[in-house]
């Protein structure tokens, strides 16, 4: 059975604090993606990562992939209030059809 | 920024009956795709669509359910007889190709079935 487990499921923490999201992964996959989901919204592509070591940073978010280990991390660096949401991972164990993680719900207090 | 758009925001339906849930997706893009989500739960693939024809679909997508682009730039999901645990939101996105590129997705359809 393929599994997406994002660990932890719910994140509370302070402004200008450090902290990384874990998203494993059972099967293979060519590429994974992240996105953000704010409440009662859609869902915001964030990064594609298309390899083994691949890694890509836009603001106070990094993402990083381990293909091997089936992994990949999303490091979110002094985290500000705007940064509270909803993230999810996805594989894509298909054609083209993303397998989505469980969601990490991020809040970040003053 | 070219969005996916989708109509209605909000469908509430009686069960047993059919809906029917509208997007346009991209005008430039080739493939996709309906997912949906239980409230407070993960997305979930259904279906996706490419070159007039379904790609792939999940276990969810049964009978009860087909897509359609019947013009060209709508993209539909229809649901015959729907059920209580129909109600979810469902979302469509789009995307150039099937490699590289993210999907894009709608703000989605949130279906009530009453």
């Amino acid at each position: 059975e393929l599994k997406v487990e994002q660990n932890p499921l719910f994140l509370s923490m302070q402004e200008g604090k450090n902290y990384t999201i874990y998203c494993n992964y059972s099967t293979t996959s060519d590429r994974l993606y992240w996105y953000r989901q704010d409440p009662g919204k859609s869902l915001e592509s964030l990064f594609v990562l298309l390899s083994n070591g691949a890694v890509k940073q836009e603001g106070r978010l990094m993402a990083s992939l381990d293909t091997k280990a089936r992994l990949s991390t999303l490091h979110i660096t002094a985290a500000v209030h705007d940064l509270s949401a909803t993230y999810f991972c996805a594989v894509v164990p298909g054609a083209n059809n993303l397998f989505f993680g469980t969601g990490t719900r991020l809040t970040v207090i003053p | 920024e070219p969005e996916v758009t989708q109509t209605p925001s909000h469908q509430v339906t009686q069960m047993g009956q059919e809906v029917i849930l509208r997007c346009v997706p991209i005008s430039n893009h080739l493939y996709f795709y309906w997912y949906r989500q239980i409230l407070g739960q993960k997305v979930e693939f259904l279906v996706s669509f490419y070159n007039n024809e379904i790609s792939e679909k999940s276990e969810i997508f049964d009978d009860q359910f087909s897509v359609e682009r019947p013009d060209g730039s709508n993209f539909t999901l229809k649901i015959r007889s729907t059920k209580l645990e129909d109600s979810a939101m469902y979302f469509c996105a789009s995307s150039l190709d099937r490699g590289h590129q993210p999907q894009h997705f709608g703000d989605g359809t949130r279906l009530s079935i009453l």
